[in-house]
């Protein structure tokens, strides 16, 4: 069965701090993984990944994908208060449209 | 401009009754979907229409019934509502195998 596992489920850091949430995959024909952050009400798309090793970057957020070792890490630098959000990893087993969702990520970021 | 849209936001009704949510996007996609979010932040995927045409039918009570009256719409029928039906129910919309654009939830809550 395609199954996401993300890690850690929760997660509390001070402003300025580093931090790196994990993906890791089982998918049947795995075409590209992707990051989504959802504050109040919807998940709001971050980055899509399909190919290994390039990284994408997005301010103070990035992102790189293993396919061999199947998972994938995003990163936030300089955390701020807005950071606080749960992080979504979802990945797409080939091309039906059908994401499958890991459990997620709950950031709390403290002033 | 709201990119998906979801109507109602919020949806309180007694056990047993039929309720519908709808669902409309304007960024021209051809596929649109319906996931359940649950209490612990998972989503899932329901339905799955592309070009009107059903796609994705996960194990779902057939008490839920999707209906694509074209592309930009995906309405969400509900028959005999349960307690376990509790959740947020999500349109999303994209290009297949693109990132998928959420709506901003339905509450629903059975009492």
């Amino acid at each position: 069965e395609d199954k996401v596992v993300q890690s850690p489920l929760s997660l509390v850091v001070h402003e300025g701090d580093t931090v790196t949430l994990n993906c890791s995959y089982e998918v049947t024909n795995f075409r590209s993984l992707l990051w989504y952050k959802q504050e109040k009400k919807a998940p709001t798309f971050l980055f899509m990944l399909t190919s290994s090793g390039i990284e994408k970057k997005s301010g103070r957020l990035s992102s790189i994908l293993d396919k061999k070792e199947l998972f994938s890490i995003l990163n936030i630098t300089a955390t701020q208060t807005g950071d606080s959000a749960i992080y979504l990893c979802a990945a797409y087993p080939s091309n039906t449209g059908k994401l499958i969702f890991g459990q997620g990520t709950t950031l709390q970021v403290k002033p | 401009d709201t990119a998906v849209s979801q109507t109602p936001k919020y949806l309180v009704t007694q056990m047993g009754n039929d309720k519908s949510i709808k669902c409309e996007q304007n960024l021209g996609h051809d596929t649109m979907y319906w996931y359940k979010q649950d209490s612990k932040k998972f989503l899932k995927i329901m339905f799955s229409y592309n070009n009107k045409e059903l796609i994705i039918n996960e194990t779902v009570p057939n008490r839920f019934s999707p209906k694509s009256p074209d592309k930009a719409h995906l309405n969400l029928h509900i028959n005999s509502l349960e307690l376990g039906d509790s959740a947020v129910y999500f349109c999303a919309s994209s290009t297949l195998g693109q990132p998928q654009h959420f709506g901003d939830g339905t509450r629903l809550s059975i009492l």
